[in-house]
């Protein structure tokens, strides 16, 4: 069974740094992409890039690059997401997803991380 | 970058109806488009892919279609457990711009 896993919500203050964790099983986790979704408080998706944990090739939606940095260490399937320097308009619900194949949709998702971000 | 604007943004709508959401792309993205059903709390869920193709295990009262510009998703019946926020995404971009719509949330009326 594919299963996305993603590691518990976070309480931050603004200026702190964070590193959130998807952990794959059940399938080749070096051989499909990852992505990264957020959805803000009432909000809708948005797309904020991808990983190849066979590589660690990545992309990054031009809305999030420089914001974020996405990882992975395929020793122990696991995709992060990581901030340097949190601010309030980051809290949000942190989704990872399977990308069926590099031109394909999202097939398989975690059950998400909360991170809120408050002084 | 492909913009999607999807129709209505809200819906109410009773048990049994038929339901039908609009998906339009700025641009032609031929098929490659996905819908996904996401109930409260929950992570979204993968319907249809390649903007007609049901995947296994979501009940056929679902069905996709369109290309180009224009698509739509259609309940046949609406049941209790479809009432969800439904949005599309574009898969015809490279990697990074695979936007989604603004999602459609359907209500019980």
């Amino acid at each position: 069974e594919v299963q996305l896993v993603q590691s518990g919500a976070e309480v931050k203050k603004p200026g702190e740094s964070l590193k959130i964790s998807c952990k794959g099983s059940g399938y080749s986790f070096t051989s499909y992409w990852i992505a990264w979704v957020r959805q803000m408080p009432g909000k809708g998706l948005e797309w904020m890039g991808i990983i190849y944990p066979g590589d660690s090739d990545t992309k990054y939606s031009p809305s999030f690059q420089g914001q974020v940095t996405i990882s992975a260490d395929k020793s122990i399937s696991t995709a992060y997401l990581q901030w340097n320097s949190l601010k309030a308009s980051d809290t949000a619900m942190y989704y990872c997803a399977r990308l069926v194949s590099r031109s394909g949709p999202l097939d398989y998702w975690g059950q998400g991380t909360l991170v809120t971000v408050s002084s | 970058d492909i913009q999607l604007t999807q129709s209505p943004s809200f819906l109410s709508a009773s048990v049994g109806d038929r339901v039908t959401i609009t998906c339009r792309a700025s641009q032609g993205i031929s098929s490659y488009l996905a819908w996904y059903q996401q109930k409260p709390g929950k992570a979204p869920e993968l319907l249809i892919s390649a903007a007609s193709t049901l995947q296994s295990g979501v009940p056929s009262r679902f069905s996709g279609s369109g290309s180009g510009t224009e698509f739509t998703l259609t309940i046949s019946s609406l049941q209790p457990e479809d009432f969800a926020t439904y949005y599309c995404q574009q898969l015809n971009s490279y990697p990074p711009g695979r936007t989604f719509g603004q999602g459609t949330k359907v209500e019980i009326k």
